[in-house]
């Protein structure tokens, strides 16, 4: 399989824990997305990476949120100190730079957290 | 700044009927607009996009959606609804002239198909 993978599919965990979650992008991908998707909500933008650089981060991205994508292939979001509000289905995406109005998304399947 | 507002959270069509699912959007320069579709537990795939190009764009599985800048809408067509159509479906924008994939969504449109 080639596409987006993201581990683990679904995570549940007690307020105040931190978490991990995983995004293995498509191989010759070098921009990397983190969505956030609550429930009856379209995703909403996170932060992007090209190759290892972080370029963009929403405001929806608290201090308490880190992503990061070390070597510019994988790319990991960590949560800490989780509390019942971060619940949702975290969407990695990735695309290819050079693409211009062409560049498309490949979502991955999410990983779905509940905090308890 | 954009935004995009997806009228109707549910809509429900009879199988061999058409489809109408509507998107309205707002942005302060011209847009590029996308149609996503979320089958359960999978990820988002697109459907089709608008990049200023043809106002009437076709998509996978016998979707359309036409630009219409006067309605500042891009509603999605499909003539002839089948079971396996039944999903969420995405409407969003994001900014032209921009070269990466940050996309303002819309809240979905859950599509249900009665035999």
């Amino acid at each position: 399989d080639t596409g987006v993978s993201q581990d683990p599919r679904h995570k549940i965990t007690k307020r105040g824990q931190n978490v991990t979650f995983r995004c293995d992008p498509i191989s010759e991908h070098n921009r990397l997305y983190w969505y956030r998707q609550t429930l009856g909500q379209g995703p909403e933008f996170l932060t992007y990476f090209q190759n290892e650089a972080q370029l963009e981060k929403s405001r929806l991205l608290s201090d308490r949120f880190s992503a990061e994508r070390p070597k510019g292939s994988f790319s990991t979001l960590e949560i800490q100190r989780t509390e019942q509000g971060d619940s949702a289905m975290y969407l990695c995406a990735s695309s290819l730079i050079g693409s211009g109005p062409n560049e498309k998304l490949f979502f991955g399947s999410g990983t779905q957290l509940s905090v308890l | 700044a954009q935004s995009v507002t997806q009228l109707g959270s549910h809509v429900s069509v009879s199988e061999g009927a058409l489809v109408l699912l509507r998107c309205n959007y707002s942005s302060s320069v011209p847009p590029y607009l996308f149609w996503y579709v979320q089958y359960p537990n999978q990820g988002l795939q697109l459907l089709l996009k608008y990049t200023s190009a043809a106002t009437l764009v076709k998509g996978i599985n016998g979707f359309e959606a036409e630009f219409k800048k006067s309605e500042t809408s891009f509603h999605l067509t499909k003539p002839s609804a089948h079971m396996s159509d039944a999903a969420e479906y995405f409407c969003a924008v994001r900014p032209g002239g921009t070269s990466y994939g940050k996309l303002t969504f819309g809240q979905g449109t859950i599509l249900t198909v009665h035999p």
